[in-house]
């Protein structure tokens, strides 16, 4: 079975701090994904990633920047956390060829206060 | 630009009954897929079923089947004899050619014992 995991579940932080989301996955995926979940807008892509040091901008990247050092590992930052940022964050992964299906992590609950 | 539409906020379906979700996307593409998800309360967002556009048969699976309707860009899901298990936040979905995933904002089902 795939897995993809996420670093936290549930997350505080203050207004301004720097704040890491890390994502892994196990199944050598080529493509890797930072969503987030907001009640009534779905999912919204913040940025994706093809391959090892790629990054491409999604729907919504103002804010956040990404790094994707190692193939089974994407880390979403955001340099300076606001009020408006607290949301769910969804972490995916999906192969590089055929159907792309994707897999999703557990999600972390991030609260900005 | 590729926009994905559930215009059904919430439903609630018997439980053993049969219920529709609703979904209609537009593109100017020829060849994508269709996916629709779910996601359980506080559990992790996976694939029920998906549909290739060149396919001209509907997808089933078990008790979920698809009415994919090309010329009229719909994708609505069937869910049959209904289980309490089968509550959740369902997501209607598109993946482009450029393997960008875009995201209904969702379908929240209840299911009534």
């Amino acid at each position: 079975d795939v897995k993809v995991t996420q670093s936290s579940r549930y997350l505080v932080k203050r207004t301004g701090e720097k704040v890491f989301l890390e994502c892994v996955q196990d199944m050598d995926h080529e493509n890797m994904f930072w969503y987030r979940q907001d009640p009534g807008l779905g999912l919204r892509l913040i940025y994706f990633s093809y391959d090892v040091k790629m990054k491409e901008k999604g729907d919504i990247p103002e804010g956040y920047s990404v790094s994707r050092e190692k193939k089974e590992r994407f880390s979403l930052i955001l340099e300076s956390a606001s009020t408006n940022q607290t949301s769910m964050y969804l972490c995916a992964s999906s192969t590089g060829t055929g159907v792309h299906e994707q897999y999703f992590g557990p999600g972390t609950r991030l609260t900005v206060t | 630009a590729q926009t994905v539409t559930q215009s059904q906020p919430e439903m609630s379906v018997q439980e053993a009954e049969t219920v529709t979700l609703s979904c209609t996307y537009d593109t100017s593409e020829s060849d994508y897929y269709l996916f629709w998800y779910k996601q359980p309360p506080s559990r992790q967002m996976i694939l029920v079923i998906r549909q290739e556009a060149y396919k001209q048969q509907n997808a089933t699976e078990n008790r979920f089947s698809v009415n994919f309707q090309k010329a009229a860009k719909s994708f609505s899901l069937k869910i049959s004899d209904s289980q309490l298990g089968d509550a959740a936040m369902y997501f209607c979905a598109y993946r482009t050619s450029y393997d960008k995933v875009i995201f209904g904002p969702g379908t929240s089902l209840s299911v009534i014992p």
